[in-house]
């Protein structure tokens, strides 16, 4: 997996959107960029994914550079139930898919 | 949909003995789990890939004789951590991995051993 390279930590105001960067400047043509966020004490829970193209779901939204080197994982309308560990992890398909390397991640905490 | 949950959520127990954690997916079917690990303060860490009917493959560092997995079918996989000590105190997570190319997370099992 290419080497992701995240903020340490990041503070919103709930109801504002929280832009969290994600560096991926080595990512290899056949890698996607997701994004997982861990809530303490839980289980990481899937954001979103993307290749190439922006991405949006009912959670969030990936804006991926189009020489695909950076990304941008938008939370349009933050809450205080967003404040968590969030990771960015590039992964290949094939046998390499599934070894998930997570970093240390940003922590984000959204404030009243 | 894309559920999976793992049981026990918490347990203690003695040092020497072994302790079995299941991880299920309740509305998909996943031919490969894997297990995590994650210390206090500390990143997630892959431990082993399983994959269904046949045998688990584990990253550098983690002993398979201590840590047995099985994946007996498309929604379940157990991880055994045998004679435990107090060292293998830890949150233990397993994710499945959708045909949507995927993974998605149990909610985690958090083993102390006294």
């Amino acid at each position: 997996d290419a080497k992701t390279t995240q903020p340490p930590s990041m503070d919103c105001a709930e109801g504002r959107a929280a832009n969290l960067p994600c560096n991926h400047s080595t990512i290899s043509g056949n890698e996607y960029v997701y994004w997982y966020r861990q809530i303490h004490s839980q289980g990481p829970q899937y954001i979103i994914h993307g290749l190439k193209n922006n991405e949006t779901n009912e959670m969030a939204s990936l804006i991926i550079t189009e020489d695909r080197k950076s990304s941008t994982l938008i939370l349009p309308h933050a809450t205080l139930r967003d404040t968590a560990v969030y990771y960015c992890i590039a992964n290949a398909g094939g046998t390499s898919y599934g070894k998930l390397t997570f970093g240390q991640g940003t922590i984000l905490t959204v404030h009243p | 949909g894309a559920v999976v949950s793992q049981h026990p959520s918490r347990v203690i127990c003695k040092s020497g003995t072994s302790v079995k954690i299941e991880c299920r997916s309740l509305d998909f079917q996943a031919t490969t789990m894997f297990w995590y690990r994650q210390f206090p303060k500390q990143s997630l860490m892959l431990m082993a890939t399983s994959n269904e009917g046949s045998k688990a493959t584990y990253e550098q560092g983690v002993e398979k004789d201590k840590f047995l997995i099985n994946h007996a079918s498309l929604t379940l996989s157990t991880l055994t951590v045998t004679s435990a000590h107090p060292e293998d105190s830890s949150f233990y997570i397993c994710s499945a991995e959708a045909s949507t190319d995927t993974q998605y997370f149990g909610p985690g099992t958090r083993l102390t051993v006294l």
